[in-house]
């Protein structure tokens, strides 16, 4: 089956630093990722769409110059907090469709703390 | 890793009920859940349910966990065309992960 691995699962960071996450579809190429984040005891808020080769879509209230999105091949996407502060702290969770598919594969996870 | 499976695809007719199913593989999760996702909106957390219950009921939502066969359902009582959205069933192991299954897309046809 389809299997996307998000990687790191943890990472702690100083508030002001920049932080990489990435999110690799190990088996099959997606043409669109999408970035989610969750506070604690909420839903998983849709922060942007990402395709591959063009520009995120970013959703209404989401910082593009915060939160750098590139989609630069079909097996990859990033997301970098920048300028990260205690507020980012957070759970950010990855997916990604199939080409050709219906079914939505999910990384497991990265839970940010900024101290 | 965990493999969590779910039906692509479930038509209903309005007023019957939906029933949406989950398997899971790993039994040692700490707590199951239901997201709704609307076209073009985030996921939206309809109910959860911790490993050790066996039934959850929510006004119209009802969730029944299986734990030896490692199912999991959700079922909507007089389902509208409103409850029309994708599905996702998910499970947790602690505090940081979450296991989501592939969705299930859920058309309520008037």
């Amino acid at each position: 089956g389809a299997v996307v691995s998000q990687h790191p699962s943890r990472v702690i960071c100083k508030s002001g630093t920049s932080v990489k996450i990435e999110c690799r579809s190990l088996d099959f190429q997606a043409t669109t990722m999408f970035w989610y984040r969750q506070f604690p005891k909420q839903s998983l808020m849709l922060m942007a769409t990402s395709n591959e080769g063009s520009k995120a879509t970013y959703e209404q209230g989401v910082e593009k110059d915060k939160f750098l999105i590139n989609h630069a091949s079909l097996t990859l996407s990033t997301l970098t907090v920048t300028s990260a502060h205690p507020e980012d702290s957070s759970f950010y969770i990855c997916s990604a469709i199939k080409q050709g598919a219906y079914g939505y594969t999910f990384g497991s996870g990265t839970r940010l703390t900024v101290v | 890793g965990e493999d969590v499976e779910q039906s692509l695809f479930l038509s209903v007719r309005e007023g019957d009920s939906s029933v949406i199913n989950c398997t899971y593989t790993d039994s040692s999760s700490t707590y199951l859940y239901w997201y709704k996702q609307e076209p073009g909106a985030g996921l939206q957390l309809l109910t959860y349910i911790f490993s050790n219950m066996d039934m959850k009921q929510d006004q119209r939502l009802t969730v029944l966990l299986n734990k030896k066969d490692k199912h999991l359902s959700l079922r909507i009582a007089d389902t509208q065309t409103g409850d029309s959205a994708i599905y996702f069933c998910a499970e947790s192991f602690g505090a940081n992960n979450l296991f989501f299954g592939t969705g299930t897309r859920l058309t309520v046809i008037p």
